[in-house]
């Protein structure tokens, strides 16, 4: 089946620096891509869907400053926290749909990346 | 729009208990419907799918029915071990679009 990385899977920084996660489809290419943000015990709140080769749509809500995206290649999506503060503090899932399975929007999920804001 | 209501838990049963776990949905049109199971610290695996009324998904003892008549896509195990432990979430996507619509998820615990 299809595989995704993320990485890294935990982070801790400080107030105020920037943090990269990535996401990779390892065995297929994604023109698109899913960045979710995960609170306890709650269920995955979409935050952008990113599209290879051209910008990030984001839900309504996200900051697009804080939370870059950047989907450089069919098999890579990038999310950065910019000036990252506690309550950014979450466990982030990336997803990617294999645009060889027609007609069924199944998407593959990642690992998750925890990311706790000192 | 659409959405995805699930049963709230944590479900604890013992080892080798019946499992449902309720997923109603409301959409229009004729989504595809999925059940993913989260373990803890872990992201997201998909348990199972289907894809028109009347499917039926299965995978690793678990089974769902895609219902058209009562919108519903419950998820039942017959006898549940303490490795399926996890939370389960309960989703939807129209094809064609990209995104899916998930439900809260319902947390299970088996113990032995």
């Amino acid at each position: 089946g299809a595989v995704v990385s993320q990485h890294p899977s935990w982070v801790i920084c400080k107030s105020g620096t920037s943090v990269k996660i990535e996401c990779r489809s390892l065995d297929f290419q994604a023109t698109t891509m899913f960045w979710y943000r995960q609170f306890p015990k709650q269920s995955l709140m979409l935050m952008a869907t990113s599209n290879e080769g051209s910008k990030a749509t984001y839900e309504q809500g996200v900051e697009k400053d804080k939370f870059l995206i950047n989907h450089a290649s069919l098999t890579l999506s990038t999310l950065t926290v910019t000036s990252a503060h506690p309550e950014d503090s979450s466990f982030y899932i990336c997803s990617a749909r294999d645009p060889g399975l027609a007609g069924v929007n199944e998407q593959f999920f990642g690992p998750g990346t925890r990311l706790t804001v000192l | 729009g659409d959405s995805v209501t699930q049963m709230e838990g944590p479900v604890t049963l013992s080892e080798e208990a019946f499992l449902t776990i309720n997923c109603t949905y409301t959409a229009t049109g004729y989504p595809s419907l999925f059940w993913y199971v989260q373990y803890p610290g872990e992201g997201l695996q998909l348990l199972l799918k289907a894809t028109k009324a009347d499917d039926k998904g299965s995978n690793k003892g678990f089974e769902a029915t895609y219902r058209k008549e009562t919108t519903s896509f419950h998820l039942e195990k017959g006898s549940v071990q303490v490795s399926d432990s996890a939370v389960y979430f309960c989703a939807l996507s129209h094809s064609g679009y990209s995104t899916l619509t998930f439900g809260k998820g319902t947390m299970l615990l088996v113990s032995p």
